[in-house]
């Protein structure tokens, strides 16, 4: 039940092409959901984050669609670019209880010039 | 101002021997969490500490250990390293004990030989 499944695990889009990463939840508790993009041999970092109440949150090119009622949430990348190029995690938490990060596996994203 | 620091950035043990991690949190961010990441999938958590009291722990072996001090720094220390141990070991600094913005540092790169 803490799982967060992600998919796909790996993405090649054309330059100024849309890219789009799934992932799911099981866990009703979970109320936020951050996003975050990893290059080679460096940490996370935040991209945009959502919580449950918001069905659609946008900054810049990056958007997140979260559909509370199927449990699942999607980061969708606009007009996307070669630098966008890593591996993107999302990650679900609670705000009470014990503070923890719970991460799917990845989506490497690769964009083609 | 400087994000999250973690030392050192690189490191190479033998099976059996033991190491400390070290990690600066972003100024002012009182909470700090040390996460586990395996080469291809997403960080794992082993802690989290807030006002230099533990606050939640992953499902680690109780080789693993942490602590955080008056000003808010954090060592996260292994002992008898096993094969399995060698991972990106990230740190994350949050204002406080609620996951909202949580700043990841470059990681701690260890490998056990």
């Amino acid at each position: 039940q803490q799982q967060v499944k992600q998919s796909p695990q790996s993405l090649i889009v054309q330059k100024g092409g849309i890219s789009i990463i799934n992932c799911a939840y099981e866990n009703t508790a979970f109320d936020y959901f951050p996003w975050y993009q990893q290059f080679p041999g460096k940490g996370p970092a935040l991209l945009i984050a959502i919580r449950p109440d918001v069905s659609e949150k946008k900054e810049g090119r990056f958007t997140i669609s979260f559909n509370k009622s199927a449990k699942q949430f999607s980061l969708h990348i606009m007009d996307s670019q070669p630098g966008d190029s890593a591996t993107y995690f999302c990650a679900a938490s609670l705000t009470s209880g014990t503070y923890k990060y719970i991460f799917g596996t990845g989506t490497r994203l690769k964009v083609l010039a | 101002d400087a994000g999250v620091t973690q030392s050192p950035t690189h490191l190479i043990k033998t099976r059996g021997q033991h190491v400390t991690l070290r990690c600066s949190p972003i100024s002012g961010h009182k909470s700090v969490s040390w996460y586990q990441q395996v080469l291809g999938q997403g960080p794992q958590f082993i802690f989290q500490y807030y006002e230099k009291e533990e606050r939640g722990r992953g499902n680690f072996p109780d080789r693993f250990s942490a602590r955080q001090f008056p000003n808010y720094s954090s060592e996260l220390n292994v002992n008898a390293l096993l094969l399995g141990d060698s991972a990106l070991y990230l740190c994350a600094s949050s204002l406080n004990y609620q996951y909202t913005e949580a700043f990841f540092g470059q990681g701690t790169r260890l490998t056990v030989v």
